[in-house]
């Protein structure tokens, strides 16, 4: 299975500040099928980002995506308190589907 | 609207069956799959397996041994069976579905969850 691994596992942001959670994936895969999700306490993953830098329905636009073989990043131009969250990165080019650990994001 | 809900026992003991079920409603099971992902508290998810629109089923392989997917077109309900199960399968269990037939596609829509507690 391909192993995701995310960085920073936590990020502590003041509102206003631009923000970047890296997703390496232990082989190759397609920026088709890298996806980004938000879950915050109590709740379930919500997409985010599809495929590499896609946003899903509804969602604003200071979220974004980039990225490809190896390597992913996900941005938040500047951080607003609701989207204090645990964000996951999820790789659907490979069977089984896996997700990273998740990096959590607080405000300061 | 597209629409998925979990249903089943919160408190399962060791070495016991966990049966959950996940109703569905705003789209046919005949055109869209439904994974079952599970998710330890303060972990990432798992996704478990998953019930092709056309019946087939697929399996991580890290639980195939211990899992069953099953469906009933009629009720609009997938099944998931998991014996012998240990403390370390405590979690939420989700269901979810994708819009797009492609096997990589995003986890588009999930139920709320149902919380799993393994424990005597």
């Amino acid at each position: 299975a391909i192993v995701l691994n995310q960085s920073p596992s936590s990020i502590i942001a003041s509102q206003g500040e631009k923000v970047t959670i890296t997703c390496r994936a232990s082989s190759s895969i397609s920026s088709n099928y890298l996806h980004w999700y938000q879950q915050k306490p109590g709740a379930f993953p919500k997409l985010v980002i599809y495929s590499t830098s896609y946003r899903a329905s509804g969602v604003p636009s200071r979220f974004s995506g980039s990225g490809s073989g190896t390597s992913y990043s996900f941005t938040i131009s500047r951080v607003e308190a609701e989207d204090v969250a645990t964000y996951y990165c999820q790789q659907g080019s490979s069977n089984p589907p896996t997700f990273g650990a998740g990096t959590k994001l607080e405000l300061k | 609207q597209v629409q998925l809900k979990e249903s089943g026992p919160g408190l399962v003991q060791p070495s016991e069956t966990l049966s959950l079920t996940c109703t569905v409603s705003g789209f046919s099971l005949t055109s869209y799959s439904v994974s079952w992902v599970r998710q330890p508290s303060g972990k990432g998810p798992e996704w478990m397996g998953r019930m092709w629109y056309d019946g087939d089923t697929a399996y991580n392989s890290a639980l195939k041994s211990r899992l069953s997917i099953s469906r009933d077109t009629s009720k609009n309900q997938v099944f998931l069976k998991m014996n012998s199960l240990q403390t370390d399968d405590t979690g939420t269990y989700y269901c979810t579905s994708q819009r797009s037939p492609q096997t990589g596609s995003p986890f588009d829509y999930w139920g709320q969850g149902v919380m799993v507690t393994v424990s005597s």
